[in-house]
């Protein structure tokens, strides 16, 4: 069974662009939550799709955005681009909602900001 | 942003040795979660614990939900090598909280 998968792996990106990640959860899992992880922070929840809803967002500015499709992948956005961005992106799946079950990680997507 | 106590943060130990490492919160979890992740890798599940005191092992792991809900240790038993990486508790109430690490290196 193939795990979460994550693209791309690495980007390099400059402030006030914008990127996309994109996220393929686990066969037959329906919940997507992603993460910000960052030496000074640890790792943050940013939000969680189900069935294509959102279901909680995390602590952060609203140039962060994702959504889910019918087929259970995700995506996040973040406009403008900022240094502080800099950050490891993680996207974690479960076969329900993710309060009634353990995270399953892919290998992340680590964005660096000049 | 929002995070669990853990402790220690780093350690070094000997290959053979055992190690123990806990999470504490002031908020009350109705699930605990073990991970360990490697440099340029994502968190891989070790355990997951869903109830109050309850104990559970993989292989050399060992990890605990602490009777009050507030807390959880994760015991490893005689080290190797490739248990070096850094080991993250995570709490779950409607979202789950993750602690700081304890980054684990084993001398061999």
């Amino acid at each position: 069974k193939a795990g979460v998968t994550q693209t791309p792996r690495y980007l390099i990106k400059t402030r006030g662009q914008q990127v996309t990640l994109s996220c393929s959860p686990i066969s037959g899992h329906r919940s997507v939550s992603w993460y910000q992880q960052t030496p000074g922070q640890g790792l943050q929840f940013l939000f969680e799709y189900f069935s294509e809803t959102q279901r909680n967002k995390g602590n952060f500015p609203g140039r962060f955005s994702g959504r889910q499709f019918s087929n259970s992948r995700s995506e996040m956005n973040v406009s403008t681009l900022e240094l502080g961005d800099s950050a490891l992106y993680l996207c974690a799946s479960t076969p329900g909602l993710a309060d009634t079950g353990e995270l399953f990680f892919g290998e992340g997507s680590r964005l660096t900001v000049l | 942003g929002q995070q669990l106590n853990q402790s220690p943060q780093s350690m070094f130990i000997q290959e053979g040795e055992d190690v123990s490492m806990n999470c504490t919160s002031s908020s009350i979890f109705n699930t605990w979660l073990w991970y360990k992740q490697e440099p340029g890798e994502g968190p891989v599940l070790l355990i997951a614990l869903y109830k109050a005191g309850e104990l559970t092992s993989n292989g050399r792991l060992t990890a605990q939900f602490g009777i009050t809900r507030k807390d959880s240790f994760l015991n490893i038993s005689a080290s190797i090598p490739s248990d070096v990486g850094i080991y993250f508790c995570a709490g779950r109430t409607y979202k789950y909280i993750f602690g700081t690490g304890t980054r684990l290196k084993v001398l061999a």
